[in-house]
Parts: structure tokens; sequence; C-alpha cells
């Protein structure tokens, strides 16, 4: 089944230890999305790849990263994790269309504890 | 401005009861899509129903239905005869055809009890 797949599932790290998250898809989808969702909140979107295109959120701290190296992969790096860093993260995909968007698929998360 | 209300925060019934989960949305954008998805316990997000603008045509999919008003810019979700299974948070969303970015109400906890 295509899918998206967030490994690892659960990840441990301590206070500016740097971390990294990956994402992987077999949807073949040109875009790809991070967010993050803290407890009792909705996702937010950290940012976004439009194919090789990065697009950042005004308001993404400097301290997150993201590298894309090739359609099916897309990483979250955080340089130096903190206390409120710790959440759950949510890559999704989606592919375009005629010049518009369509509906992002999810995949299961990482939950990131920093200790 | 784009923003999506989801007003309530906590819903509980028994099985077997009917439920209604309200979603209003603000846009000025004259083409959008709107979307409700499930957040199991899991935490994954389950992709339910993509809407567009320009189509007012109410959906039905088994136990879950959809009413999508422009006049009132509501686009509700119903649960007929709920099942444990189906408690979760489920939040409605607002995509900009433009911009790709994908613009989520609050969530609402929907706790189904036996």
């Amino acid at each position: 089944d295509a899918m998206v797949i967030q490994n690892p599932r659960y990840q441990v790290t301590q206070f500016g230890k740097p971390v990294t998250l990956s994402c992987s898809q077999t949807l073949n989808h040109n875009v790809m999305y991070w967010y993050q969702q803290k407890s009792s909140q909705a996702p937010k979107l950290l940012f976004h790849y439009y194919d090789k295109d990065f697009n950042n959120e005004a308001d993404t701290p400097d301290n997150f990263q993201s590298r894309r190296p090739n359609t099916s992969f897309c990483f979250l790096d955080i340089r130096s994790p903190g206390l409120g860093d710790a959440a759950m993260y949510l890559c999704a995909t989606s592919r375009t269309g005629t010049g518009s968007y369509n509906e992002q698929f999810f995949g299961p998360g990482t939950r990131l504890t920093v200790l | 401005a784009q923003k999506v209300t989801q007003a309530q925060t906590e819903i509980s019934v028994v099985e077997k009861e009917d439920v209604t989960l309200d979603c209003v949305y603000e846009t000025r954008d004259t083409t959008y899509y709107l979307f409700w998805y499930k957040q199991p316990p899991s935490g994954e997000l389950v992709f339910l129903i993509r809407r567009n603008s320009f189509d007012e045509q109410n959906e039905i999919s088994g136990r879950y239905s959809w009413n999508f008003q422009k006049s009132t810019s509501s686009f509700n979700f119903t649960i007929t005869a709920s099942q444990v299974v189906d408690s979760a948070v489920y939040f409605c969303a607002l995509l900009s055809g433009n911009t790709g970015k994908l613009i989520f109400g609050q969530g609402t906890t929907l706790q189904v009890k036996p």
C-alpha cells in the first residue's frame, strides 16, 4: 500500500543535542510538509517542500531545518532541542494538479521527548 | 484572514447515538477546499473527506455524512449510530488553493461510551 512512513515513532533526546527525524513516502507526491503538534493543539505547519523548493513559515524558529534529498525522503533537523520542542512531529504529502493543491496524507508521526 | 472554528471542544455520547461536529470557516479566497481529519489515540491524522468550494453537494459515506453550506460558511460532520471506535479528535481544515497551506480548527474530542 502506498503510504507515508516516519521513523522513528518515538525519539528521546537530550536538551541541546541535535536530532533528525525522517519521513519517506511511496505516493510519489511532489509536496512534503512538516508539522509540529503539541498536546491538545492543532498541528502547526513548520515548512513544506514544493518539489525542490523550500517554503518556510514565518514563525518557524531557526532551530528547525529541513532537507529533501529526493522526491521520496524528507528530513527534519532540530539543531538544539529545547524543552519546548517536545511534541509530535507529523509529516504529510500531497500532489498538485492543474495548479491547485490536493488533500494531504499524513504519516503516523514521531513523538519527540526532550530530557 | 483565514480561520477555522470548531466551537465544540469535547463531546461525549453513548454508543448508537448520532452526533454532529460543527465547523465554521472564514476565507476570502474564491477557490478553497475543506477537509475533515480523524486523529485516533495512536496519533496519525486520517483523511476523511475533501470538499471543493464550488461543490455544495452533501455527501454520505456509510455512517458518516457531511453538510456543506457556503451561505453560513459551515461544513458540519455527522456520525450516525456512533461506535466506540469513533472516539478520536476530529479536525476540520481549510486549504487555500493558492498557497497549499492547511488551516486547522482546534479540534473536537469525541468520546463514545459503550
